[in-house]
């Protein structure tokens, strides 16, 4: 079945520490995207891919990096994590055309 | 400012009651919209999309659109407690392709 996975699941990190969250698709989908969700904000798009090799910035980029090494992986990266930064990341795929995007089940940071 | 919104944010019903969610755009690059649902502890999951003016009926969903003021509901009768969730309303810009989401509706369904 296809499907979008997420790791890790939950993850703790240091203040000023490099975080890489992965996210794998076999859904065969062009697109990827990378969400936060906060209480209050509901989902904002931090980073986007249309392609291997390719990277894109969402709404809200600042302080986050982003790395689509094929069609199947993308991967969001914080290079100096913050506590601002703790929240429930969602990976998603999906294609250009009106079609639905697919979640993974997320992963949850906490930065302290 | 937010480019959809959503009311209320929240709402609970008894079961067997009828739930309507409301969604508005303030832009007109949305010209497609799906409502998303999500339960505690998982991803959100595509519950229907609609693209014309009207109505779409899926089971005991149905979803109305009027595109001249951007405005998309969605009334779900006979609620379940399973139907208890967050609900976002998600708009597609046409030209760039980036699904926004609402800030979403928490449905409690009350046995």
């Amino acid at each position: 079945e296809a499907a979008v996975t997420q790791s890790p699941r939950n993850k703790v990190a240091v203040t000023g520490g490099k975080v890489t969250l992965s996210c794998n698709q076999t859904n065969n989908h062009n697109n990827m995207y990378w969400y936060r969700q906060d209480t209050g904000h509901g989902l904002r798009l931090i980073h986007y891919s249309y392609g291997a090799g390719s990277t894109e910035k969402g709404d809200i980029p600042d302080g986050y990096k982003a790395s689509r090494p094929s069609q199947e992986n993308f991967s969001l990266i914080l290079e100096l994590a913050t506590p601002s930064q703790t929240s429930v990341y969602f990976c998603a795929s999906g294609e250009t055309s009106n079609s639905d995007y697919t979640f993974g089940s997320g992963t949850r940071l906490l930065v302290i | 400012q937010q480019k959809v919104q959503q009311s209320p944010e929240s709402l609970s019903v008894p079961e067997g009651g009828m739930a309507s969610l409301n969604c508005t755009s303030s832009d007109r690059n949305f010209q497609y919209f799906w409502w998303y649902r999500q339960h505690s502890g998982e991803g959100p999951k595509a519950l229907m999309s609609i693209f014309s003016d009207g109505d779409k009926k899926e089971g005991r969903f149905t979803a109305h659109l009027n595109k001249a003021s951007l405005h998309v509901s969605l009334h779900i009768r006979d609620s379940q407690p399973s139907d208890s969730a967050l609900y976002f309303c998600a708009a597609k810009n046409t030209n760039t392709g980036k699904l926004t989401f609402g800030d979403g509706t928490v449905l409690t369904v009350k046995p």
